[in-house]
C-alpha cells in the first residue's frame, strides 16, 4: 500500500521568497516519487521525479526536491518564487515509474507581490 | 517529450445520454493508460487502468458498467460515460505510459471537462 500526505492545502509566499511545499509518503517498497503542477482547467505537468538515483532532484522552472528516506519526505523547494508559479501542486508516489500513481491532496500555491 | 492528447477538451450533454472521451498517445506506444477523475479543488482519483488488448482494471467503487473503458490500440484509449447524470460532471484526465525504453513515468493529457445538465 502507498499513500501521500501533503501538509498545507494552501501556501502563500511573496514574490522572490523561498517556496517550500511539503510531501511525506508511505510505501511498502522503494518508491518512485513525483511532483506535478496543474494550472486551472489543464492537465498535469511533471516538475520532477525521483526514481532511486540521486536523492536531490532538479526539475523544471527552478524547482528541486530532496528524497529523505529517514524522514519519508520529498519536499519541493524553489529559492525564489515567481508570479507564474501560482498553481496547484501535487505530490505522487508509485511502486514503479509507469505504475499506478497515488496522489496527495494537493497544495495551492499563491504568490503575492 | 511524450505527448498525450484528449478529445474533446470539454463537453456538455443532457442527462441520460452517453459521452465518449478519447485519449491518444501521439508519439509513443502506450502499453498502459490510466483514467482519473478530478472534482473541483480536489486531487486526482484513479478510476481504472487499462492495458492494450485486455480488460480494464477498475478501482474499488468505480462502476464498470457506468464507465466503459476500451484500449483497442497502443495509441488510443476511450472512456465512455454511459447514461450520464449531473453527478458525473467532473474533469476527466487520462495518462499513458510505456514499458519500452527508459520511460518510467506517466504522461498526462490536458483533461476533458464534462458537464451533464
Amino acid at each position: 500500500a502507498q499513500s501521500v500526505t501533503q501538509l498545507g492545502s494552501h501556501v502563500s509566499v511573496s514574490e522572490g521568497a523561498l517556496v517550500l511545499l511539503r510531501c511525506n509518503y508511505s510505501s511498502s517498497v522503494p518508491p518512485y516519487l513525483f511532483w506535478y503542477v496543474q494550472y486551472p482547467n489543464q492537465g498535469l505537468q511533471l516538475l520532477l521525479k525521483y526514481t532511486s538515483a540521486a536523492t536531490l532532484v532538479k526539475g523544471i522552472n527552478g524547482f528541486e526536491a530532496e528524497f529523505k528516506k529517514s524522514e519519508t519526505s520529498f519536499h519541493l523547494t524553489k529559492p525564489s518564487a515567481h508570479m507564474s508559479d501560482a498553481a496547484e501542486y501535487f505530490c505522487a508516489v508509485s511502486t514503479g515509474g509507469g505504475n499506478k500513481l497515488t496522489f496527495g491532496t494537493g497544495t495551492q500555491l499563491k504568490v503575492e507581490l | 517529450g511524450a505527448v498525450v492528447s484528449q478529445h474533446p477538451s470539454w463537453v456538455i450533454c443532457k442527462s441520460g445520454t452517453s459521452v465518449k472521451i478519447e485519449c491518444r498517445s501521439l508519439d509513443f506506444q502506450a502499453t498502459t493508460m490510466f483514467w482519473y477523475r478530478q472534482f473541483p479543488k480536489q486531487s486526482l482519483m484513479l478510476m481504472a487502468t487499462s492495458n492494450e488488448g485486455s480488460k480494464a482494471t477498475y478501482e474499488q467503487g468505480v462502476e464498470k458498467d457506468k464507465f466503459l473503458i476500451n484500449h483497442a490500440s497502443l495509441t488510443l484509449s476511450t472512456l465512455t460515460v454511459t447514461s450520464a447524470h449531473p453527478e458525473d460532471s467532473s474533469f476527466y484526465i487520462c495518462s499513458a505510459s510505456s514499458l519500452a525504453g527508459s520511460m518510467n513515468e506517466q504522461f498526462f493529457g490536458p483533461g476533458t471537462r464534462l458537464t451533464v445538465l
